[in-house]
């Protein structure tokens, strides 16, 4: 079955600090995979995403994340964080094809303080 | 490019009324959108697939009677929340898939209060 595991549900971190999100996949086929933000009360921003060729994928707003096959993980940095990344952050895994929907994570909550 | 326009962002009803809920792809055409429904503090749980000009695949537990989607242009799909109750009462988010690869781009969100 098809699963995304992100294991922190609230991660607070300091204004300047580094980050990392976690997240870990169970899929049958080679999976695509997406990084999307959610403000309160707003639908979801793409932030990066993971189809083939370089592991290592640059985003938005300064975030990267890391495709490791043999960890089925894909998470989520940013050297130095904004308060305005305070946010959702949801993990999620599809197929390169068809019309097959994705699967999210439950979500991180980041809190950044000052 | 890329946008999805969500409409209306907040509404609220009477017991037994209906809402509609409408979704736009406004720079591309997208063959499929999906629709999600989430809880707070919660994670994004999959309603139904709607696909142009077919009938959606509604997911288990989905009454497809109680939400009814239409799916009739390359850029419009509609969601429909019949005799909505309180227990109806959620945030309903949309999204469009664009092109290949199944990047799926979001609507703003519905928030739906049934009073």
């Amino acid at each position: 079955a098809q699963s995304v595991t992100q294991p922190d549900i609230h991660i607070t971190v300091s204004e300047g600090a580094s980050l990392e999100l976690r997240c870990n996949y169970s899929y049958g086929a080679t999976p695509y995979l997406f990084w999307y933000v959610q403000s309160p009360g707003q639908g979801l921003q793409l932030l990066l995403k993971y189809f083939s060729g370089d592991t290592l994928v640059q985003g938005i707003k300064g975030f990267e994340a890391e495709f490791k096959r043999s960890q089925s993980s894909f998470n989520l940095r940013k050297p130095s964080v904004h308060w305005s990344d305070a946010a959702e952050y949801f993990c999620a895994v599809g197929r390169n094809s068809g019309n097959t929907p994705l699967v999210f994570g439950k979500g991180t909550r980041l809190s950044v303080i000052a | 490019g890329a946008v999805v326009s969500q409409h209306p962002s907040w509404v609220i009803c009477k017991s037994g009324t209906s809402v509609k809920i409408e979704c736009r792809s406004l720079d591309f055409q997208a063959t499929t959108m999906f629709w999600y429904r989430q809880f707070p503090k919660q994670s994004l749980m999959l309603m139904a697939t709607s696909n142009e000009g077919s009938k959606a695949t509604y997911e288990q537990g989905v009454e497809k009677d109680k939400f009814l989607i239409n799916h009739a242009s390359l850029t419009l799909s509609t969601l429909t929340v019949t005799s909505a109750h309180p227990e109806d009462s959620s945030f309903y988010i949309c999204s469009a898939r664009a092109g290949t690869g199944n990047i799926q781009y979001f609507g703003a969100g519905t928030r739906l209060s049934v009073l």
